[in-house]
């Protein structure tokens, strides 16, 4: 079974600082790593994703992540965050060639930013 | 190109009585999933069609929700008798029919809103 961990449920952090949100797995198999967001009132929408190649995958709005494989792990960055990425960000798995690729959610980390 | 849609967007009832959330996928979807995040938790999978027909419904909690997909367009999802701890956000979620090729085998999961259901 896989499980995805974010141990960070809110990070602060103020406008144009840098910003980390973490992200660990668990699988016995690989998988795809999935990172999205969620804007007040609106649905998840996908930020950036790793199916294979290059550890470092650029997504939208300036957000990048890297896999690593040896710590499972697949942490999201932004060099300068902007009071408009207020949001929660969820990591997610999933298990390719599988029948049905349903994602496997981490619980969550709302960023928070202040002027 | 409208995205998935879900209704309604809020939900309030009472212990025991009986809710049914509607999904509209994106137009040419043949998958839809159904999931549910419960408060300060993680979202988790409830089920999978695959056109009308049940895929993986392992997610499901108990036999008091009840799935379905007639014609193989929109699904409704129906709660009852519902119980306090069915209190939530209902996501949906569609995405186009898996190709196979090369080693890459993944199809983007749009996701719709979201309706919150609360159980008083």
């Amino acid at each position: 079974a896989q499980s995805v961990t974010q141990l960070d449920s809110q990070v602060p952090v103020f406008e144009e600082a840098p910003v980390e949100l973490r992200c660990n797995y668990s699988s016995s198999v690989s998988v795809y790593l999935f990172w999205y967001v969620q804007y007040p009132n609106q649905g998840l929408q996908l930020l950036l994703k790793y199916l294979s190649g290059s550890t470092l995958v650029k997504g939208i709005n300036g957000f990048e992540a890297e896999f690593n494989k040896s710590q499972t792990s697949f942490h999201l960055r932004k060099p300068s965050v902007h009071i408009s990425d207020t949001a929660e960000y969820f990591c997610a798995v999933s298990v390719p060639r599988r029948a049905t690729n349903k994602l496997i959610f981490g619980t969550g980390t709302l960023l928070a930013v202040q002027p | 190109e409208a995205g998935v849609t879900q209704f309604p967007s809020h939900s309030v009832i009472e212990k025991g009585q009986t809710v049914t959330l509607r999904c509209d996928p994106i137009s040419g979807h043949d998958n839809l999933y159904w999931y549910r995040r419960v408060m300060g938790k993680e979202i988790k999978f409830l089920l999978h069609f695959v056109k009308e027909s049940k895929q993986d419904e392992s997610g499901m909690p108990n036999n008091r929700f009840l799935a379905e997909r007639t014609g193989g367009t929109y699904s409704t999802l129906k709660v009852q008798p519902a119980e306090l701890e069915d209190s939530g956000v209902y996501f949906c979620a569609s995405s186009q029919d898996r190709k196979s090729g090369g080693a890459v085998f993944y199809n983007e999961q749009f996701f719709g809103p979201g309706t919150r259901l609360t159980v008083l």
